[in-house]
């Protein structure tokens, strides 16, 4: 299996800018979730999907940050309008309910909002 | 609530030193403990599990043992390797999980020298 892909592996933008950020789940994995990573806030859970349905959004930051899942296979955060302070580590990771609940990482996106 | 504290870092050693980083868990009832490692630039892998009281995990030379009665799962290796350096996670689900999510420590950055 290719384990859970995420792009852009780094993204550079300006102020202002939408930001969007793209998962794909390991194949046959029901939940999705989608982790900021920053070194004063450290790993941070934003949200998550049960087969495709948000379940809790309650670490969304606020409204210019949005996730949805269209389809067992893809998912997108948007960050719109990006602000410096967005600057972070994204991470997106999948599991399997009868698997034990082990969540599998992707490799992160690393954005950076001049 | 559930919580995960672990112990401040970053930890440093030298080669070959003993490690112990501490994890204590609040959780109602008996929840799985995870431990994960994150490797500079990468995302987290799980590293080992225990999914009940007295049971060891173990993986790479690294072992944790879930005991309720303190309701701790320390992780230890008995001697280090430069490539050891990383940041560990303890991690737990809980009992009855409808979420499918993990709570996470804050996480303890390891620096093996040479």
């Amino acid at each position: 299996d290719a384990g859970v892909i995420q792009s852009p592996r780094h993204e550079v933008t300006e102020m202002g800018q939408e930001v969007t950020l793209r998962c794909k789940p390991i194949s046959g994995h029901d939940y999705l979730f989608w982790y900021r990573q920053t070194m004063m806030r450290g790993l941070e859970l934003l949200i998550y999907f049960n087969n495709n349905v948000p379940i809790d959004d309650s670490g969304m930051p606020e409204d210019r940050f949005s996730a949805k899942m269209p389809n067992a296979s893809f998912s997108t955060l948007k960050i719109q309008p990006s602000e410096p302070r967005d600057s972070a580590v994204y991470f997106c990771a999948s599991s399997l309910v009868a698997g034990g609940y082990e969540q599998f990482f992707g490799p992160g996106t690393r954005l950076t909002v001049l | 609530g559930d919580s995960v504290t672990q112990m401040e870092g970053p930890v440093t050693l030298s080669e070959e030193a003993f490690l112990t980083i501490n994890c204590t868990y609040t959780a109602t009832g008996y929840p799985s403990l995870f431990w994960y490692v994150q490797y500079p630039g990468e995302g987290l892998q799980l590293l080992l599990k225990a999914t009940k009281a007295d049971d060891k995990g173990s993986n790479k030379g690294f072992e944790a043992t879930y005991r309720k009665e303190t309701t701790s799962f320390h992780l230890e290796k008995g001697s280090v390797q430069v490539s050891d350096s990383a940041v560990y996670f303890c991690a737990l689900s809980p009992l009855y999980n409808q979420g499918g999510k993990l709570i996470f420590g804050q996480g303890t950055e390891l620096s093996v020298k040479p």
